[in-house]
């Protein structure tokens, strides 16, 4: 199995605040890399495919990329409704989970 | 709209079984590549398994032999037959779709919970 490492844990930040979320496949994926929303007590929701590509629907102030075998998410301009876990997802083999990020709003 | 809808979650005794339902409507399921999902309780997502349109099943290590994925194309239903139960396959079961092989899980159910427990 392909091991997604996933940081921070958690983080908090501020309304209007930019945050960044890493993670890092244990090989080579290529692009094969999704990143999902799961808000309190719903199912997860895909925001991000092939590591760039922004869901229809997703506002634009998330965005993805790759280097390599690193990942990042990006939410600019944070919102109240921002609050939830992300995780991230490899889909070159059997699908793995990052361990998730917890973002809380202050 | 594309929906999915699982039931069949309970509690049941270490050594049972169980069989999830996941219905689908607004797409067929035998065109897609459908997957289960669990999430134990304050825990992570781990993927548990998954059918291709074309019918080739793989499943987790943590599930094999134990659990099996299928659909009835007839009633746009996906299942997951659970046996051998142990208490750590307590979770919420979310069934999943990717419209490719390329696993991008872009519906999912609200999920049902499963509780092994004696």
């Amino acid at each position: 199995d392909i091991q997604m490492t996933q940081s921070p844990s958690s983080l908090s930040a501020s309304v209007g605040d930019s945050v960044t979320i890493t993670c890092r496949a244990g090989q080579s994926i290529g692009i094969y890399l999704n990143w999902y929303q799961q808000k309190p007590g719903k199912a997860p929701k895909l925001l991000i495919s092939s590591a760039s590509s922004l869901q229809r629907g997703v506002p634009s102030r998330f965005s993805g990329s790759a280097s390599g075998t690193d990942f990042t998410l990006t939410i600019t301009s944070l919102q109240p409704e921002d609050l939830a876990t992300y995780y991230c997802q490899q889909s070159y083999s059997h699908p793995t989970f990052g361990q998730g990020t917890r973002l809380e709003i202050k | 709209e594309v929906i999915l809808v699982e039931s069949g979650g309970d509690l049941v005794q270490p050594g049972g079984s169980l069989r999830l339902s996941c219905v689908a409507s607004g797409f067929t399921v035998s065109t897609n590549y459908m997957s289960w999902v669990r999430q134990a309780p304050g825990k992570g997502l781990e993927w548990v398994s998954i059918i291709y349109a074309g019918g080739t099943t793989y499943y987790a290590d943590s599930v094999k032999d134990r659990f099996t994925i299928s659909r009835d194309n007839s009633k746009n239903t996906l299942y997951l037959q659970m046996n051998s139960l142990r208490a750590e396959d307590t979770a919420v079961y979310y069934c999943a779709r990717a419209p490719t092989v390329t696993t991008n899980f872009d519906c999912w159910g609200q999920g049902t919970l499963v509780t092994v427990s004696s």
